[in-house]
């Protein structure tokens, strides 16, 4: 089944030391999205690719980078995390066309940071 | 600024019972409104897309429904596994691929 997969479901951390979280598709889409959860809270967009261009929100701090090295994976680097950092992290694919593109999520990464 | 507001934050009802979740959206030209449901530990499963006014959309025993200022998903005799969080989201004709999403409905079905 083509399906969006995050890698790992579950990682600690300890406070400042880098951490890089996957994401992989095969449904061959060409935008991908990373977004913050927050318990109770609604998913907060970081940035996205469209193809290879990059765009980032304006609110999203600069501890956070993003690669996108082929069609099918994307990783979200977290360069120094902090407490604050801690929250699901969701990856989202889209196909952009005329109409609205509906996301399809992984099932997210679980991020502690102790 | 484009925001979405959910309604109520919890919704504790019995098997069988139906009732409606709420979202209230404010954006400068809709291009969509979504739906999505959400286990505790998962990530967002799609559910529905509405595009204008008027339209409608059914699943099994959930329905959503779009005005120009609100949507509502009506629960038509829910059972247990119905119990989730649903996400409410919109995109925006001038927003690109930027998705602003509500905080959800928490949603407790007793059996």
């Amino acid at each position: 089944d083509a399906m969006v997969i995050q890698n790992p479901r579950y990682q600690v951390t300890q406070f400042g030391k880098p951490v890089t979280l996957s994401c992989s598709q095969t449904l061959n889409h060409n935008v991908m999205y990373w977004y913050q959860q927050k318990s109770s809270q609604a998913p907060k967009l970081l940035f996205h690719y469209y193809d290879k261009d990059f765009n980032n929100e304006a609110d999203t701090p600069d501890n956070f980078q993003s690669r996108r090295p082929n069609t099918s994976f994307c990783f979200l680097d977290i360069r120094s995390p902090g407490l604050g950092d801690a929250a699901m992290y969701l990856c989202a694919t889209s196909t952009s066309g005329v109409s609205t593109d509906t996301q399809y999520f992984g099932p997210g990464t679980r991020l502690t940071v102790l | 600024e484009d925001q979405v507001t959910q309604s109520p934050e919890a919704l504790r009802l019995q098997e069988g019972e139906s009732s409606s979740l709420n979202c209230s959206y404010t954006v400068s030209g809709l291009r969509g409104l979504f739906w999505y449901r959400q286990d505790p530990g998962k990530g967002p499963e799609f559910l529905f897309t509405l595009y204008s006014a008027g339209e409608e959309k059914e699943k099994e025993r959930l329905k959503a429904t779009l005005t120009k200022k609100e949507s509502f998903l009506h629960i038509t005799a829910p059972k247990p596994e119905d119990s989730a969080t649903y996400l409410c989201a919109v995109q925006a004709r001038t927003g690109g691929f930027k998705t602003i999403f509500g905080a959800g409905t928490r949603l407790f079905v007793k059996a």
